[in-house]
């Protein structure tokens, strides 16, 4: 069965735009969560849906939000970019309630931001 | 404040050496411990999952422990194919707040 889906692959940005990220979980995974991967701070959780509603947060700006929808595709958007917000955002998703099974990843959208 | 502490950051391996990868942890209200594998350019892939301390999980050549304050992934007799970045991660909390949060990794080089 297909995988978890994100799009675009890679993206460069320029400073003050804004970006959104796309993510296509497995089929019927109702959970979907978000993380940052940088080399200096590795994994960094972003956020977690489960049924179109946000379970968690983590301890990002509020420049960067999320959604889920009813199919339980995700999206998450950047406002006014910095550079320090170059890294490779990475998508999750799991079929149990909080990822307690796992979560599958996907492979990750590279966003430059110059 | 959760922490997870994976040590040692890189691990270099004749093929076929055994050795462990140590993940400790500090947080309230464990909820499970997972060890993932990750691939340069690849996202995460999943391994196991360790839900109470005494558990063990295993996988071809891979054997993960728990204890209450830390975790082990034993590797045996590794393969060059066994070459990537190990990360551990916990998830922790109670009622509607939990949350997941990652270790650093350790960079396993496995040579021929």
């Amino acid at each position: 069965k297909a995988g978890v889906t994100q799009t675009p692959r890679y993206l460069i940005k320029t400073r003050g735009q804004q970006v959104t990220l796309s993510c296509s979980p497995i089929s019927g995974h109702r959970s979907v969560s978000w993380y940052q991967q940088t080399p200096g701070q590795g994994l960094q959780f972003l956020f977690e849906y489960f049924s179109e509603t946000q379970r968690n947060k983590g301890n990002f700006p509020g420049r960067f939000s999320g959604r889920q929808f009813s199919n339980s595709r995700s999206e998450m958007n950047v406002s006014t970019l910095e550079l320090g917000d170059s890294a490779l955002y990475l998508c999750a998703s799991s079929l149990e309630d909080r990822g307690i099974g796992g979560y599958t990843f996907g492979s990750g959208t590279r966003l430059t931001v110059v | 404040e959760d922490q997870v502490t994976q040590s040692p950051e890189a691990l270099r391996l004749q093929e076929g050496e055994s050795s462990s990868l140590n993940c400790s942890y500090t947080v309230s209200g464990l909820r499970g411990l997972f060890w993932y594998r990750q691939d340069p350019g690849k996202g995460p892939e999943f391994l196991f999952t360790l839900y109470s301390a005494g558990e063990e999980k295993e996988k071809e050549r891979l054997k993960a422990t728990l204890t209450k304050k830390e975790s082990f992934l034993h590797i045996t007799a590794p393969k060059p194919e066994d070459s990537a970045t190990y990360l551990c991660a916990v998830q922790a909390g109670s009622g509607g707040y939990q949350k997941v949060t990652f270790g650093t990794g350790t960079k396993l080089q496995v040579i021929p």
